[in-house]
């Protein structure tokens, strides 16, 4: 079977901290990425990575980065945390050539 | 500008009765993939359902089933026999066309009663 997982499914972070949100597949896709879910907005691609070191900004990559060293992991990174991306982030992956998404569990994110 | 728009935000349905959620979409692609996927109350989104433009059949998964109107750009997710684990979150989505890029509506909540 298929498995997404992410380090947290709830973390509480201050303003101004460095924020991490680690997703790691175990099914050897290249392509990984990474959505924040808002009520009324649905999902918005933060980044994606079509390989590792690989990377392409999403729609909205303002105040996050990415780090992707092995294939299997793909990081997200909040360089100082702020109130407004108190959010759900989902990680999800795929496989070339398919078109069908695998999601993680998702990680509620509150920054206070 | 690639765009998927769902306008039902919230719907509630009998259990055992019929359910359709719309989704509207614009591409000027020909060739492309439609998918439905549900994301259960603090569970892990997973796909629903896809369709291939190409494909003039509408896809159909066991009590799911797609309405396919290419030339109106709808897609719509027919729920039969409604069950109470359908209760969900439902995403309309399809990749931007040459990427893997997923274009995401606001999804709908469905609410099945019992």
């Amino acid at each position: 079977d298929v498995k997404v997982t992410q380090s947290s499914r709830y973390l509480v972070k201050r303003t101004g901290e460095k924020v991490f949100l680690e997703c790691v597949q175990d099914m050897d896709h290249e392509n990984m990425f990474w959505y924040r879910q808002d009520p009324g907005l649905g999902l918005r691609l933060i980044y994606f990575s079509y390989d590792v070191k690989m990377k392409e900004k999403g729609d909205i990559p303002e105040g996050y980065s990415v780090s992707r060293e092995k294939k299997e992991r793909f990081s997200l990174i909040l360089e100082s945390a702020s109130t407004n991306q108190t959010s759900m982030y989902l990680c999800a992956s795929l496989l070339a050539g398919t078109y069908e998404q695998y999601f993680g569990p998702g990680t509620r994110l509150t920054v206070t | 500008a690639q765009t998927v728009t769902q306008s039902q935000p919230e719907m509630s349905v009998q259990e055992a009765e019929t359910v359709t959620l719309s989704c509207t979409y614009d591409t000027s692609e020909n060739n492309y993939y439609l998918f439905w996927y549900k994301q259960p109350p603090s569970r892990q989104m997973i796909l629903v359902i896809r369709q291939e433009a190409y494909k003039q059949q509408n896809a159909t998964e066991n009590r799911f089933s797609v309405n396919f109107q290419k030339a109106a750009k709808s897609f719509s997710l027919k729920i039969s026999d409604s069950q109470l684990g359908d209760t969900a979150m439902y995403f309309c989505a399809f990749p931007s066309s040459g990427t893997y890029k997923y274009i995401f509506g606001t999804g709908t909540r469905l609410k099945v009663l019992a």
